[in-house]
């Protein structure tokens, strides 16, 4: 079955507590992406991935890491997460390399930092 | 600067009522214009999406309506159904020329189908 898949779906730290939320898709999809989703702010692009090893900030990258070491993994990095940070994480990727076009979204992960 | 504004926020429609919602974009480089459907639990996914060369695209009930000179594009439902109850987002992106643009969204718009 094509998906995005995200790990893990739910997680709770602490502030200052290193963690990374994984993201893999099984379409050799090129174009890979990070949003975070707030109420009322609706869907806002961290970082993006052309293809591997190629990276970029998004809209709101201002405390996030992300690599891109294999075309299908994406994860998201939160070195030192603050409360600010508490938000539903979506993982997407696209066929068209360089372009936005359909993304197919993972099923999120809720982070809840305090 | 948001570049996708949606209305409205909130949207409450009887059971075989036709629902709306709208948006307006700013930047006259976007050229592709999707509508995601997200259920609660759920990611968004694609429902519907149009370019800037045809005036309107139907997929069943839905129908994205666009005007490029207003820089407005709507979404209709039409009869809608409780099952269509879920959060609506419009976007906006740039297809052609250089560049590597994501997803720009608008805040979404919460729809209630009321039976």
């Amino acid at each position: 079955e094509a998906q995005v898949t995200q790990n893990p779906r739910y997680l709770i730290t602490v502030t200052g507590k290193k963690l990374t939320v994984t993201c893999s898709q099984n379409m050799n999809h090129e174009y890979m992406s990070w949003y975070r989703q707030d109420p009322g702010l609706g869907l806002r692009q961290i970082y993006y991935s052309m293809n591997v090893e190629v990276t970029d900030k998004g809209d709101v990258p201002e405390g996030y890491k992300v690599s891109r070491k294999e075309k299908r993994n994406f994860p998201l990095i939160l070195e030192s997460p603050s409360p600010n940070q508490t938000s539903l994480y979506f993982c997407a990727s696209s066929l068209w390399g360089g372009r936005a076009g359909e993304q197919f979204f993972g099923p999120g992960t809720r982070l809840t930092v305090l | 600067q948001q570049q996708v504004k949606q209305s409205p926020q909130s949207l409450i429609v009887q059971k075989g009522g036709i629902s709306i919602i709208n948006c307006a974009y700013e930047n006259t480089a976007f050229d592709y214009f999707p509508w995601y459907q997200q259920f609660p639990g759920k990611g968004p996914a694609l429902l519907i999406a149009i370019r800037p060369d045809v005036s309107e695209k139907k997929e069943g009930r839905f129908t994205i309506s666009f005007n490029k000179s207003a820089k407005q594009f709507s979404l209709h439902i039409m009869d809608s159904q409780p099952g269509d109850s879920a959060t609506y987002f419009c976007a906006a992106s740039r297809l052609s020329g250089g560049g590597a643009d994501g997803l720009t969204f608008g805040k979404g718009t919460h729809l209630i189908i009321q039976p």
